[in-house]
């Protein structure tokens, strides 16, 4: 099945700054979904992309796929405590594969 | 969160015994499936359900069985417990018209000692 390359595995920064995951595939996407887990807690979803270029944006996060549909990125502006937790994409329907997740870490 | 319960929530055991995990749900979803969660591995696909008694296999199916004998259960066994199936095991239900969307359980933390 298709396979998703999720980068960096970790992150710390400071609060306030911003955090960018990169999702990257191979082959073209389907669509691409991100979620978010908070330590301890289990994955939520956050939104969907289906469209080439396709941009969202909720509050301080704003989500991208790729004109070729096989990249994706998660971008949070002005980190805040809020944020910590590792976030995931995911690609495919019925069955999702998911990429390996980006643990982000904010130094209050 | 979908109505997703999972039990138990925390589980240590002996290797080589069998342990059955469940998933409940009250909303008829059709699709379920079970993730085990690893550092560095993200979520992986164990089994899935698309209904009841149709079961397939995912990416990391060895050592366990999966059944759903009713829409709202989906339980997943593992017959002869090993180290390697000390993990997080999640639940997750597709919701009908956003099939590419999944909802997630809170959550099993098994020990197999």
């Amino acid at each position: 099945g298709q396979q998703v390359m999720q980068i960096p595995q970790y992150q710390h920064v400071q609060e306030g700054e911003d955090f960018t995951t990169y999702c990257n595939s191979s082959t073209t996407l389907s669509n691409i979904q991100w979620y978010k887990q908070r330590p301890g807690g289990h994955p939520v979803f956050l939104i969907q992309l289906v469209k080439s270029g396709e941009v969202k944006k909720q509050k301080r996060l704003t989500f991208q796929f790729g004109e070729a549909k096989k990249n994706s990125s998660l971008h949070i502006t002005a980190t805040q405590t809020t944020d910590v937790g590792t976030y995931f994409c995911g690609q495919g329907a019925q069955k999702l594969v998911f990429g390996q997740g980006t643990r982000l870490t904010i130094n209050p | 969160d979908a109505g997703i319960t999972q039990s138990p929530r925390h589980k240590v055991t002996e290797t080589g015994t069998p342990v059955t995990l469940r998933c409940h749900q009250t909303e008829n979803h059709r699709y379920m499936y079970w993730y085990r969660q690893d550092p560095g591995h993200g979520l992986r696909l164990i089994h899935y359900s698309y209904g009841v008694k149709d079961t397939d296999k995912g990416e990391v199916s060895d050592g366990y069985s999966v059944s759903r004998s009713k829409t709202e259960d989906f339980l997943l066994t593992l017959e002869s417990a090993t180290s390697s199936q000390t993990s997080v095991y999640f639940c997750a239900i597709s919701v009908v018209g956003a099939p590419d969307t999944q909802y997630f359980g809170p959550g099993t933390r098994l020990t197999v000692l």
